[in-house]
C-alpha cells in the first residue's frame, strides 16, 4: 500500500516569510494529492489539492507543486500570517488497498510568529 | 449544506462502559470514513464504507470496536467495553464517489475514558 512521509514535523517562521512543507509518497500510480489544515481544536479542512496531470496549482497565498518522477509534492505558503498557524497534513490515495481512502502524513505544526 | 454532523461533541465515560459515536455524512456522499486522532499516533483510519457497505476495517484496533452504517445518512462507531487508551478525538468524514478522494470532515467527538 501507499506510504506517505511528511517533513518537517514542526516549522516556525516569522510573519511575512514563506513556509514550505514537503511530502513523499511510494506508489507511482497515485494521482491525487490533497493538503489539509487543522487549527487547534478544529477539524481537518481541505485547503488545496493537485492531480497528476499538472505540476503546480495556486490559490492566493498557497500553492502546491508536484514532482511525479521524484514522487514528492510540496505545500508553499507565501506572506505567512498568524492565522496560518495550524497543523498541515498531506495525503495520497491508497491504491494498494481498496479504492476511496487516503493515507495521511504525520502532520507539520506551523507556527507563525508576529 | 450542513456538512458532516457528529454527535456527541464531547463524551466522558468510565472504563468498561459502552460508548456510541454518531455521524451523518453530507447528503449524496457515498463514502464514509471513521478516523481516530491522538498526539502519539496522528490521524488513523479505522474503517470506511462505500454505499453503506464496509470496505476496509483493517484499522479497527480490536474487537471492542464496531461500526455500522444502516443507511446512507447515518453511521455509528461503538466501543464496548471502553478503556482509557481509547481516549482520543474521533472524526467522521465523507466523500463523493465522482471525486472520491476529496474528504470532508465532521467536527469530531472528543472521547475521554477515565
Amino acid at each position: 500500500g501507499e506510504n506517505v512521509e511528511q517533513h518537517p514535523s514542526t516549522l516556525s517562521v516569522q510573519e511575512g516569510d514563506s513556509a514550505v512543507i514537503k511530502c513523499t509518497y511510494s506508489d507511482s500510480a497515485s494521482n491525487y494529492f490533497p493538503w489539509y489544515k487543522q487549527e487547534l481544536g478544529k477539524r481537518p479542512q481541505l485547503i488545496i489539492d493537485i492531480r497528476s496531470n499538472v505540476g503546480e496549482k495556486k490559490d492566493q497565498r498557497i500553492a502546491v507543486t508536484l514532482n511525479k518522477t521524484a514522487k514528492h509534492f510540496s505545500l508553499h505558503i507565501t506572506e505567512t500570517q498568524p492565522e496560518d498557524s495550524a497543523v498541515y497534513f498531506c495525503a495520497a490515495p491508497n491504491y494498494g488497498g481498496s479504492q476511496g481512502n487516503l493515507i495521511f502524513g504525520k502532520g507539520t505544526k506551523l507556527s507563525v510568529k508576529p | 449544506d450542513a456538512g458532516v454532523i457528529q454527535s456527541p461533541r464531547h463524551e466522558v465515560t468510565e472504563m468498561g462502559q459502552e460508548v456510541t459515536l454518531r455521524c451523518k455524512p453530507i447528503s449524496g456522499h457515498d463514502y464514509l470514513f471513521w478516523y481516530r486522532q491522538t498526539m502519539m499516533r496522528g490521524l488513523e483510519l479505522l474503517i470506511y464504507f462505500n454505499n453503506n457497505v464496509p470496505i476496509d476495517d483493517s484499522g479497527m484496533p480490536e474487537d471492542r470496536f464496531s461500526a455500522k452504517m444502516p443507511n446512507a445518512s447515518f453511521s455509528t462507531l461503538k466501543i464496548q467495553p471502553s478503556e482509557p487508551r481509547d481516549s482520543a478525538v474521533y472524526f467522521c468524514a465523507s466523500s463523493l464517489a465522482v471525486s472520491s478522494y476529496e474528504q470532508y470532515f465532521g467536527p469530531g467527538t472528543r472521547l475521554t475514558v477515565t
